[in-house]
């Protein structure tokens, strides 16, 4: 079954960018992820659909300052020109052919 | 306009059953997998299974399997969670969630917080 790895924290200044990381557990590597962005105390919010080969399809209303990456089995999320509403969880998701596992959260603090 | 509307917060006894909802509009609700999440206080997303609205066909997570039932009225547009016996571990915010071809979420209800005391 897949396994989605993300850090638990990571900051970055007030215009700048950031690229948070998710990885795939071996033999998973080539899977389609999604992100999604969880404001405090809000719901979560589906950001995108990342490819293995770095496609990505931005959800509705979804800023272009959102985009998506990918290398191996990583994937990634790069916000720039971050702004204060982008302090938030981000958390990346995944599944197989009958269960679907969320990454443990990434908590984005814009300084 | 998608959009999922969640019922409201609910205050249960341990022991006690509870169904909370789930309903879909602005998209052809047949269409589409549901799916629930759980978010107990502080702690991350927990996928806890999937309903196809169509057929009813349901899949869940070995940890919630036997714990919970879902299930879906498509005359309604709504999906539901339902518990049997609840207990104190059950006090979490539950989302429900639009699935396309049977992949990634891709619209959220706005949660309802289930607090289970005695």
């Amino acid at each position: 079954q897949p396994v989605l790895t993300q850090s638990s924290s990571a900051s970055a200044s007030l215009g700048s960018s950031v690229k948070l990381t998710c990885t795939l557990n071996r033999g998973h590597d080539t899977y389609i992820i999604a992100w999604h962005q969880q404001q405090p105390g809000k719901a979560p919010r589906f950001l995108m659909r990342l490819e293995g080969a770095g496609r990505y399809n931005r959800g509705s209303g979804v800023p272009a300052r959102f985009s998506g990456s990918s290398s191996g089995a990583d994937r990634y999320l790069t916000i720039s020109s971050l702004q204060s509403e982008d302090e938030a969880i981000y958390y990346c998701e995944t599944w197989d052919s009958n269960t679907w596992v969320f990454g443990g959260g990434t908590k984005l603090t814009v300084l | 306009e998608v959009q999922l509307v969640q019922s409201g917060a609910e205050v249960k006894k341990p022991g006690e059953s509870l169904k909370i909802s789930c309903k879909g509009s602005g998209y052809t609700f047949r269409s589409y997998w549901i799916g629930w999440v759980r978010q107990m206080p502080g702690k991350g997303l927990e996928w806890m299974g999937i309903i196809y609205a169509g057929d009813s066909g349901t899949r869940y997570s070995p940890s919630f399997q036997g714990q919970v039932t879902i299930s879906v009225d498509k005359s309604i547009n709504t999906a539901y969670l339902q518990w049997s016996n609840l207990k104190a571990s059950d006090t979490a915010m539950y989302y429900c969630a639009r699935h396309g071809d049977y992949s990634h979420a891709d619209y959220w209800g706005q949660g309802t917080l289930v607090t289970v005391s005695s």
